[in-house]
């Protein structure tokens, strides 16, 4: 089974920090994601990478940074929290090829 | 511009009767279509999914059909149960491009009633 795991569930920070969100994968997969999910907008992609070291800009990656110096794990840094940036943060990955994403349980975060 | 667009925000049905989630597309280019489940506090879990060469696919109580010239697919769900109430994303790539991330719609709250 599939592992996509999220190293907080829930997170409050200030504006003006800096915030690192960890993603890892346990299955080997080349393809990594970053949405975001707010309600009436559904998931918005903020950033993938196809490979390590590679990172493509998604709909959304203003005010936001990605790392993939290891292939099964994706971070996602906030460069300096806005309270625009509260959102429910969801890692996937997925195995090259037509295949499903797979997603992690979210990280909730909160910017005060 | 949205690319996929599910115009329902929510959905009621009665257990036992037949859901149907409706998703449209405007990408000519997508060839590949999924279904995700929601609940509160947890992950999108995968579904159901269906390819361009196809118009139908079925799994147990899900069945996905694709409609290509009207760019319109959409999830039935039979017979319906209290269970199945959560947010469904529909979503599409063009998988003949490497490294192309899906691209969702905005969900519709399904919610089951016994």
């Amino acid at each position: 089974d599939v592992k996509v795991t999220q190293s907080s569930r829930y997170l409050v920070k200030r504006t003006g920090e800096k915030v690192f969100l960890e993603c890892v994968q346990d299955m080997d997969h080349e393809n990594m994601f970053w949405y975001r999910q707010d309600p009436g907008l559904g998931l918005r992609l903020i950033y993938f990478s196809y490979d390590v070291k590679m990172k493509e800009k998604g709909d959304i990656p203003e005010g936001y940074s990605v790392s993939r110096e290891k292939k099964e794990r994706f971070s996602l840094i906030l460069e300096s929290a806005s309270t625009n940036q509260t959102s429910m943060y969801l890692c996937a990955s997925r195995v090259a090829g037509n295949q499903p994403q797979h997603f992690g349980d979210g990280t909730r975060l909160s910017i005060l | 511009d949205q690319q996929v667009k599910q115009n329902s925000p929510s959905l009621s049905v009665q257990e036992g009767r037949i859901s149907i989630l409706n998703c449209d597309y405007t990408n000519s280019m997508f060839d590949y279509f999924l279904w995700y489940k929601k609940y509160p506090a947890e992950g999108p879990t995968f579904l159901i999914s269906i390819s361009s060469i196809k118009d139908k696919n079925e799994d147990g109580r899900f069945t996905v059909f694709l409609n290509k010239s009207a760019k319109h697919l959409s999830l039935h769900i039979v017979p319906s149960q209290p269970g199945d109430s959560a947010v469904y994303f529909c979503a599409a790539r063009t998988s003949n491009q490497a490294g192309t991330a899906l691209i969702f719609g905005k969900g519709t709250t399904l919610s089951v009633s016994s």
